[in-house]
């Protein structure tokens, strides 16, 4: 795999379910990204992960949780979801330096598509 | 805040007809610059980037370049292709931070035959 892998590409969940999605990026990064992409909205950024630090928090309901156990990898716990949340869920990933920035271009995966019933 | 403003679509070209989607922003100081590119299914691509003022961006047949007099940097293609039906984002990093984006609301581009 190269890149930045995203699973599942398409998830279908019931209001009370609880599911994850999965990022995990092969480029060697260190920072890790959610965006929730929804039509006829811009691109909102969710959370940002800087060395499995979280370093932003967009205000996101607490029904969104994520969890970054090592550089390569991001998940998003989804629990007690509205349908509103149904969106096109990204990762992405870039390289950072720790207490300072560097490169800032991210790279994306493909995306989980999230319809919540 | 630093912000980008691109021109709405959606944008419906001709094959081999010449591509320009405008981008504007508002940003403190001269940060880098970005055109990414959607297709259909996918996530986001890097089409471009220019890191400083004057700079011309290039892939693909794409081109932006970096305006500061204008605070612009439109995207322009020659010749567009069918399988450049995407849609595209203008953006820019914000918040003070290199590693936040801020992305324009998309150009949806089809290209017929």
């Amino acid at each position: 795999e190269t890149g930045v892998t995203q699973t599942p590409r398409h998830l279908v969940m019931g209001m009370t379910n609880k599911k994850s999605l999965k990022c995990e990026q092969h480029l060697g990064h260190n920072a890790m990204y959610w965006y929730k992409q929804s039509a006829k909205k811009p691109l909102e950024l969710m959370f940002v992960y800087n060395f499995k630090e979280q370093t932003e928090n967009n205000s996101v309901p607490s029904r969104f949780s994520p969890e970054c156990p090592n550089s390569s990898h991001l998940f998003l716990h989804l629990h007690t979801l509205q349908p509103e949340d149904s969106a096109l869920y990204l990762c992405a990933s870039s390289q950072a330096i720790a207490g300072m920035v560097a490169s800032d271009t991210q790279y994306f995966g493909p995306g989980t598509r999230l319809t919540v019933l | 805040g630093d912000s980008v403003t691109q021109m709405e679509g959606p944008v419906t070209l001709s094959e081999e007809a010449f591509l320009t989607i405008n981008c504007t922003y508002t940003a403190t100081g001269y940060p880098s610059l970005f055109w990414y590119v959607q297709y259909p299914g996918e996530g986001l691509q890097l089409l471009l980037k220019a890191t400083k003022a004057d700079d011309k961006g290039s892939n693909k047949g794409f081109e932006a370049t970096y305006r500061k007099e204008t605070t612009s940097f439109h995207l322009e293609k020659g010749s567009v292709q069918v399988s450049d039906s995407a849609v595209y984002f203008c953006a820019l990093p914000s918040g003070g931070s290199n590693y936040k984006l801020t992305f324009g609301k998309g150009t949806l581009l089809t290209v017929n035959p």
